[in-house]
């Protein structure tokens, strides 16, 4: 099983839309990463958390470390949100990232 | 600064033949990733450094790869002899005290 748990995992929305994107975890973590990957395949970090909540702009990123879960929200969603959101934790024994499965996200105009 | 470069870019090669993989970390950066991704599996560990000394390795499939990093400029990924099920895409990534991972743009190689 999994360490790290994305729902859902293909998401189609129209331009506008609020987006919210899920990750639940079953291991202590020291902190969790929410990274974005285009079509063209580079992957970006947009978020890390430890604790509560961050935001950049239009997203959203929380954090419940008691309950082992994190959102990412996209408030407005837009055509070039268009990506996979890849949900990555590290774990509290290391340095090296567990990554969910990721989850397909097509904003249509 | 110019973030993680990897080369090449793309790799095809021939079932059988050695594919050497190189990265150039971030300058300053005291850990170095290296990542698979492929559509079954999504990303997974393969090996990671710090201060240039391979700390975790379990991640490595087979003895068929090998990952060194001779200075703290530059790390390698090998495999010899490759397979067709080798092909992904290899990502390198370092970060500074194992925090915020910096990714390269990645390596797509396929194993013909």
């Amino acid at each position: 099983k999994n360490e790290v748990e994305q729902s859902p995992q293909n998401l189609t929305a129209q331009e506008g839309e609020f987006i919210t994107i899920n990750c639940s975890y079953s291991v202590g973590i020291s902190a969790l990463h929410w990274l974005q990957q285009h079509p063209g395949g580079g992957i970006v970090s947009l978020f890390m958390l430890s604790s509560g909540k961050k935001k950049h702009g239009r997203l959203i990123a929380t954090i419940n470390i008691q309950e082992k879960h994190s959102s990412l929200h996209i408030t407005a969603s837009h055509p070039r949100d268009s990506a996979v959101y890849i949900c990555a934790v590290l774990p509290d024994s290391g340095y090296a990232l567990n990554f969910g499965k990721g989850t397909s996200l097509l904003v249509t105009p | 600064d110019a973030g993680v470069i990897q080369s090449p870019r793309h790799e095809v090669t021939e079932m059988g033949q050695e594919v050497t993989l190189r990265c150039k970390p971030i300058s300053g950066h005291d850990y170095l990733f290296w990542y698979r991704q492929t559509m079954m599996r999504g990303l997974e560990l393969l090996i990671y450094f710090n201060n240039n000394v391979p700390i975790d390795d379990s991640g490595m499939p087979e003895d068929r790869f090998s990952a060194k990093m001779p200075n703290a400029s530059f790390s390698t990924l090998k495999i010899q002899p490759s397979e067709p099920r080798d092909s992904a895409v290899y990502f390198c990534a370092s970060s500074l005290q194992g925090i915020r991972q910096f990714f390269g743009p990645g390596t797509r190689l396929t194993v013909l």
